[in-house]
């Protein structure tokens, strides 16, 4: 049982390439999100399902997408990316979708655009 | 959307003190209250949560307090330990625009525990 993985751990682009960073996750979870990590400023929300075929803006989604095809993955593709970009991601995902309850991490994905 | 603002952004105390992190949110709405700690390069976990219709909660050496009327939770750690150095964060469960429900979380608060 290997709960939410992610892929790579770590990468370097340049500004205005393309790059999608893989989530998975094996305790059918409904509930997937991705937030990013700066310091000072905590963990801020990119995107999140509720569900396979459902996804919704967080607070910063400008610059990111995401599809939710499967139950098990939730990938984050940086479609042209900026040196703003630059963070610590980290995909969550949660049991049931009222948004209450653990949220379980995975191990974080840094990346440092040049 | 909700803004939850968390104070101190560092706190260091001798091993054995109590510490308090304390958080404001905007949203009165807000339900849910977890905290979490992060541990130097390591993932976030949930330490303690509570919900909008319980005032206070205790798990061993960590407790939360809620003041709906203020709009503001703490963090109680007592008896601090060397392990309990890490930088934990409070969050806070708001409606978003689509009508779902999103965590928003503080800044952060370094701790350090000073043996």
């Amino acid at each position: 049982n290997a709960g939410v993985t992610q892929t790579p751990k770590f990468q370097v682009l340049k500004t205005g390439q393309s790059m999608t960073l893989q989530c998975a996750q094996d305790m059918n979870h409904e509930y997937m999100s991705w937030y990013r990590q700066d310091p000072g400023m905590g963990l801020r929300l990119i995107h999140y399902s509720v569900g396979a075929g459902i996804t919704d803006q967080g607070e910063v989604p400008n610059g990111y997408n995401v599809s939710r095809s499967t139950t098990e993955d939730f990938p984050l593709r940086l479609l042209s990316a900026a040196p703003s970009q630059t963070s610590v991601y980290f995909c969550a995902t949660r049991a049931g979708t009222v948004n209450t309850g653990e949220l379980f991490f995975g191990e974080g994905s840094r990346l440092t655009v040049l | 959307g909700e803004n939850v603002e968390q104070h101190p952004s560092t706190l260091s105390v001798q091993e054995g003190d109590s510490a308090v992190i304390k958080c404001t949110y905007s949203d009165s709405a807000s339900n849910y209250f977890p905290w979490y700690k992060q541990e130097l390069g390591k993932r976030p976990q949930l330490i303690i949560d509570i919900r909008s219709n319980v005032g206070e909660k205790k798990d061993q050496r960590i407790a939360v307090t809620l003041n709906k009327t203020a709009k503001h939770f703490s963090l109680h750690i007592t008896e601090t330990q060397p392990e309990d150095s890490a930088v934990y964060f409070c969050a806070a469960s708001s409606f978003e625009g689509t009508g779902r429900r999103a965590l928003t979380f503080g800044s952060g608060t370094r701790l350090q525990v000073q043996p």
